[in-house]
């Protein structure tokens, strides 16, 4: 049971746009920032979002990312089928003293 | 270009003993913290543990705490962790990771990764 929680899987259609959420606490993503990560299959995880909202040098800019709250949602406009991949939310808890993952979501774009 | 790159993973028996090694380059080391996370086959991303840039502070989740051991050597450009009482729920593939290195002191976020080395607790 991870401490974020995120929905197991999302689908959309090519050229859509989606959204994934992820869900904590005051004691993580409540007072703390939030990053998101994308896996594509079999690869390393690669920094998509930090800071609630930033991307780094080289992310395009349909992904976006918001807080709002203990919850905070990863957006991804103009769907691709090179999009399909694991995204994990992530954040610093401050009751465990942790780095928190949620359990990944699985997008499939049909 | 930033390369990281584990290894010395493999199988190992319940109870024994592994040491992994992260080869930095592309960027100056010894600037950077850094961390390994780990992902069990199937499953999701788990925060193993953290150094500062100097090797100074130190922190580790508690799955691991008093069995594995971080550390850095920035003269060789190498991060390592060494893994004791081996659990075959230690099973996963281990990344290092450098952090966004904001001077927390603890893991902010996850920057660039390796590739991972495959760690398999069985008898």
């Amino acid at each position: 049971q991870s401490v974020l929680t995120q929905p197991p899987s999302v689908s959309a259609a090519p050229g859509q746009k989606v959204t994934i959420s992820c869900s904590g606490s005051s004691s993580n993503i409540g007072n703390n920032y939030v990053s998101w990560y994308q896996q594509l299959p079999g690869t390393a995880p690669k920094l998509l979002i930090y800071d609630n909202n930033k991307r780094p040098s080289g992310i395009p800019d349909r992904f976006s990312g918001s807080k709002s709250g203990t919850s905070a949602t990863l957006g991804i406009t103009g769907l691709q089928t090179g999009d399909e991949a694991d995204y994990y939310c992530g954040t610093w808890d401050s009751s465990l003293s942790a780095l928190v993952f949620g359990g990944g979501t699985k997008l499939t774009v049909l | 270009e930033v390369q990281l790159v584990e290894s010395g993973g493999g199988l190992v028996q319940p109870g024994g003993s592994l040491r992994l090694s992260c080869a930095a380059s592309g960027f100056t080391f010894s600037s950077y913290e850094m961390n390994w996370v780990r992902q069990a086959p199937g499953k999701g991303l788990e925060w193993v543990s953290y150094i500062s840039s100097s090797g100074s502070s130190i922190k580790n989740a508690d799955s691991v705490k008093g069995r594995f051991t971080i550390s850095r050597d920035n003269a060789k450009n190498s991060l390592y962790l060494q893994m004791n009482s081996l659990r075959a729920e230690d099973t996963a593939v281990y990344y290092c990771a450098t952090d966004g290195s904001y001077g927390y002191l603890r893991p902010y976020f996850f920057h660039y990764w390796g590739q991972g080395t495959l760690v398999t607790v069985s008898s």
